[in-house]
């Protein structure tokens, strides 16, 4: 069956350090994933795209990689900070559809 | 500039009630999505359009129905509504293709009882 998995339900943090995130898939071929932040009460704001031809993407102090032969992407937050404290989702794109994960809850402790 | 605009933001329905759902968004966007998410489920695709008059059924369309008249507007109908359709509704655009974030509402929170 088809499974999109991130790691553990919640991440806590001290600020200043890296927050990686983990993205796991099965089953799908994706051509492209997303990463989505999303704050209590609101929707999915989108913050990276990477294809499936590109290893990293960076912007600003997010960092993504894809590895399409593990089936993984990682997303890392780098210099964290309180305001970065969220719920992160990845979405794959295969065809005219998205997949969800369930989402990671990141808690950057001051 | 408002984007993806969802409405009503909250809303109590008894069992077999219907209700629609509005959606509507402002940038000319080709592709609508509607999805649900349910507390540690992430978000479940239940119907997509790629343009006026045209919708396709996403991994939970059981209990929905929609339509695409307008490229504006994007209405998710629950006919008979259950319990079990108690979570929170997003609806999504995207200009069209590929390669591109989709822009989000901010949801309507549905209560059945």
């Amino acid at each position: 069956s088809q499974k999109i998995e991130q790691n553990s339900e919640a991440l806590n943090i001290q600020e200043g350090k890296t927050a990686t995130l983990t993205c796991n898939y099965t089953n799908y071929s994706p051509a492209y994933l997303q990463w989505y932040r999303q704050d209590p009460g609101r929707g999915p704001v989108f913050l990276l795209l990477i294809r499936e031809n590109e290893k990293e993407k960076r912007k600003e102090r997010l960092k993504v990689t894809f590895d399409t032969t593990l089936k993984q992407s990682l997303f890392h937050i780098t210099a964290s900070q309180p305001a970065d404290s969220a719920t992160y989702l990845c979405a794959l794109a295969s065809g005219n559809q998205f997949y969800f994960g369930t989402g990671t809850s990141l808690t950057v402790i001051p | 500039n408002a984007g993806v605009t969802q409405t009503p933001k909250f809303r109590i329905l008894k069992i077999g009630q219907s209700m629609t759902l509005q959606c509507t968004q402002d940038m000319n966007h080709n592709y609508m999505y509607w999805y649900r998410q349910d507390p540690g489920m992430g978000l479940k695709l239940i119907y997509y359009s790629v343009g006026a008059g045209i919708t396709d059924k996403g991994e939970v369309p059981n209990g929905y129905n929609v339509s695409r008249s307008t490229t504006e507007d994007f209405p998710l109908r629950l006919e008979l509504a259950a319990p079990s359709q108690t979570s929170v509704y997003f609806c999504a655009s995207i200009p069209g293709d590929s390669l591109q974030p989709q822009h989000f509402g901010d949801g309507t929170r549905l209560s059945i009882l």
